[in-house]
């Protein structure tokens, strides 16, 4: 068990609502990132926040907005859902953003976008 | 571009060894990984390698580097039925973590 917990483990919306992902990392770690990965794929990065700050960004829309706070939760929001939205989210904390170091992965929730 | 390949499914003997092969696009890459995924939990880092060696290992798993032609491979000895999961090879090109799509390993009896 990596320390990583994220909630909640399964969802159900429908096309345009708005969705609020939760994560919370391993205590000492100040770096998080957020990563989809739909089914039958490897995860795509989302983006990375590093002390409360949105540290690099992959090939997501604006819609998918995200918040680090300084207690090691953190979360991930989506506005105007789509259906190709629906995925595994997983979020994945490290103590550093050094490229060596391990980022630990929580279990994941299950959005599902009808 | 960025990209990372790996065939998507392996059917090995229990006891057998796996290899597991995966291919990469950035050369820039430091750092190259390997996770294991099992269902219904998030990826777990098995492994990495620092892009200047050719080899390591690690109890039974042995990564192997072929930087020239930016070819990756994972070993794991003695495969047992523990080790059936999906694994991913993933590089990091300017700082953002490159995912293969996963390559799902069978354990038969």
């Amino acid at each position: 068990e990596t320390g990583v917990t994220q909630s909640p483990t399964h969802l159900i919306k429908t096309r345009g609502q708005q969705v609020t992902l939760r994560c919370s990392s391993q205590s000492g770690h100040n770096t998080v990132s957020w990563y989809q990965q739909a089914l039958g794929q490897g995860p795509q990065f989302i983006f990375q926040y590093y002390r409360e700050e949105e540290n690099g960004r992959g090939n997501f829309p604006p819609r998918f907005s995200g918040l680090q706070f300084p207690n090691y939760s953190s979360e991930l929001n989506v506005n105007a859902l789509e259906l190709d939205d629906s995925a595994l989210y997983l979020c994945a904390s490290s103590q550093s953003l050094a490229a060596q170091e391990t980022q630990y992965f929580g279990p994941g929730t299950r959005l599902l976008v009808l | 571009g960025e990209d990372v390949e790996q065939s998507l499914f392996l059917s090995v003997r229990e006891g057998d060894s796996s290899v597991i092969n995966c291919t990469y696009t950035d050369s820039s890459s430091t750092y190259l990984y390997w996770y294991k995924q099992e269902p219904g939990a998030g990826l777990q880092l098995l492994t990495y390698i620092f892009s200047n060696m050719d080899m390591k290992q690690d109890q039974r798993l042995t990564v192997l580097l072929n930087k020239k032609d930016k070819h990756l491979s994972l070993r794991i000895a003695d495969t047992q039925t523990g080790d059936s999961a999906i694994y991913f090879c993933a590089e990091i090109p300017n700082d953002k973590i490159i995912f293969g799509k996963g390559t799902r390993l069978h354990i038969l009896p």
